[in-house]
């Protein structure tokens, strides 16, 4: 069984700091991991792909990194706004199966106006 | 474009009952998916489909069936519908299978009395 664990599960944080939380992985037969961002009553809208040791993204206020030899991604919000309020999931993709593309359970952010 | 939509939006079916779960993507994808979410359980794969004809289980595919006869259209299936199978189910599309983005439906909430 292939384990993809985000922590926290949930977080509140004032308007203004900035916050991060992490995706832990399988170190082995990696292929990439997806950030996604989830609105209440939405569905799941990307972020970031990454496939690569290393690898860091940027869209705006929200940052990710990658280390695939530890099996871990962080996923940085600078500045945390309301509207930054969502669940971040996270998913894996292996190498190894037939297909497989697993998804964390999420952490789930509330910013505090 | 519409994207990825999903009909209907809500049902409630009682236990033995069946339905079908329309999605249609207007994107030309050609890998399509069905996830249920449930509370506290990540999003996970009922069936998917590599191409228009194909089809294949996931994770969670007992209880539901899948056809893919149009590229554009993925129907899901339940023929005796159970309590268990109450849950959220959305559906989703990519170009192609690992590093694409999947872009996903609004959802389906289904509740089985």
């Amino acid at each position: 069984i292939l384990n993809v664990e985000q922590s926290p599960q949930s977080l509140h944080v004032q308007e203004g700091d900035s916050t991060n939380f992490t995706c832990s992985f399988p170190s082995s037969n990696f292929y990439a991991l997806h950030w996604y961002r989830w609105e209440t009553a939405k569905s799941p809208e990307a972020l970031f792909v990454m496939t690569l040791n290393g690898d860091e993204k940027k869209k705006g206020r929200i940052s990710a990194t990658l280390n695939t030899k530890e099996g871990y991604s962080y996923l940085y919000i600078k500045g945390s706004q309301p509207e930054d309020s969502a669940t971040y999931l996270c998913a894996f993709v292996t190498t190894s199966g037939t297909y497989k593309y697993i998804f964390g359970t999420g952490t789930r952010l509330k910013v505090l106006a | 474009n519409a994207g990825v939509t999903q009909t209907p939006k809500f049902r409630v079916l009682k236990t033995g009952q069946s339905m079908t779960l329309l999605c249609a993507q207007d994107m030309n994808h050609e890998y399509m998916y069905w996830y249920r979410q449930d509370p506290g359980m990540g999003l996970r794969l009922i069936h998917y489909s590599v191409g228009e004809g194909t089809t294949a289980k996931g994770e969670v595919p007992d209880g539901y069936n899948v056809s893919r006869l149009k590229k554009q259209n993925f129907l899901l299936g339940l023929e005796s519908a159970a309590p268990s199978q109450t849950s959220v189910y959305f559906c989703a599309s990519s170009y192609s299978r690992n590093t694409d983005t999947q872009y996903f439906g609004p959802g389906t909430r289904l509740t089985v009395l």
